[in-house]
C-alpha cells in the first residue's frame, strides 16, 4: 500500500473486553513496530517484528498484551481483559530495513470505559 | 539502559524565527531519525541521518556520531511547524537489536 494503514482508527470498549488492533505495513517492508502513546506523552515501545518473528517482546506491558504477524505483512495487536490504563493511541510503523526511514500509521485511539 | 535526551522540552517562537533542537544519545549512533508529530497526531519522518548533514527546504539536520548528538534546524519558522519533534535512535546490538528508542520530544509552538 501507499502508506501504513491501521484499523480501526477509533475503538471504544468496556473494561474487561478483548480488543484487536490491525496494522497493514507498506508493501515490502520487513520490519514492523508497535508503539503506544498516552495523552501528552512520548512513545512507549511495545514490540518489534522482523519478518514474522518478534526478536524483542520485552516492551509488552503485561501478559494481557500479545501480537502476531503473518505472511511478513499484516500484524495484529491483541489486548485481553482491557483496563482503563490501556487507553492510549496505539501506533504502528514499518521500515524496509535497518538503514531505512521508519514510517508511521495514523494510529488507533483506544478508549476503555 | 539507553538514554535519548531532547532539549529544549518546550519552545515558543514568533513566525519567521529560527530554532535549533538537540538530541543527545548515551550510546554510539548508527541510525538516527527525526520526526514531526503534527497537532492531529500524525508522525512524519523528517530525516534519516546517522551522520553528516542533510537539508530539506527550511529544515536541516546534522548528526555528529563521534560526539553522540544530533541537531535539527528550523529556519524561518511557520505556524505549520508547530507540533512535537522527536528523535529516535536504533539499537544495533544485544537483546534490543532493532528497537528504536525515542526521546521525550520538543513541543514547538509557532505564533503568527
Amino acid at each position: 500500500g501507499a502508506g501504513v494503514s491501521q484499523s480501526p482508527s477509533n475503538k471504544v470498549t468496556e473494561k474487561g473486553k478483548d480488543v484487536e488492533l490491525r496494522c497493514d505495513p507498506i508493501s515490502g517492508h520487513t520490519a514492523l513496530y508497535w508503539y503506544r502513546q498516552s495523552l501528552g506523552q512520548g512513545l512507549e515501545f511495545l514490540i518489534y517484528f522482523q519478518g514474522n518473528s518478534a526478536p524483542d517482546k520485552s516492551g509488552l506491558p503485561s501478559d494481557r498484551f500479545s501480537a502476531e504477524r503473518t505472511g511478513g505483512s499484516v500484524s495484529t495487536l491483541t489486548i485481553q481483559r482491557t483496563q482503563q490504563e490501556d487507553s492510549a493511541v496505539y501506533l504502528c510503523a514499518s521500515t524496509q530495513g535497518s538503514g531505512e526511514k521508519l514510517f508511521f500509521g495514523s494510529g488507533t485511539q483506544l478508549s476503555v470505559l | 539502559g539507553i538514554q535519548v535526551e531532547q532539549s529544549p522540552p518546550d519552545l515558543i517562537l514568533q513566525e519567521g524565527a529560527n530554532s535549533t533542537l538537540r538530541c543527545n544519545f548515551s550510546d554510539s549512533v548508527n541510525n538516527l531519525q527525526w520526526f514531526h508529530q503534527n497537532p492531529w497526531g500524525q508522525l512524519i519522518n523528517l530525516f534519516y541521518i546517522p551522520s553528516g548533514t542533510k537539508q530539506n527546504g527550511r529544515l536541516s539536520a546534522t548528526t555528529v556520531a563521534t560526539e553522540r548528538y544530533s541537531l535539527l534546524y528550523i529556519s524561518s519558522s511557520q505556524t505549520t511547524d508547530s507540533g512535537v519533534y522527536f528523535c529516535a535512535w536504533r539499537s544495533y546490538r544485544g537483546s534490543t537489536l532493532g528497537r528504536l528508542y525515542f526521546g521525550r520530544g520538543t513541543q514547538l509552538t509557532v505564533w503568527p
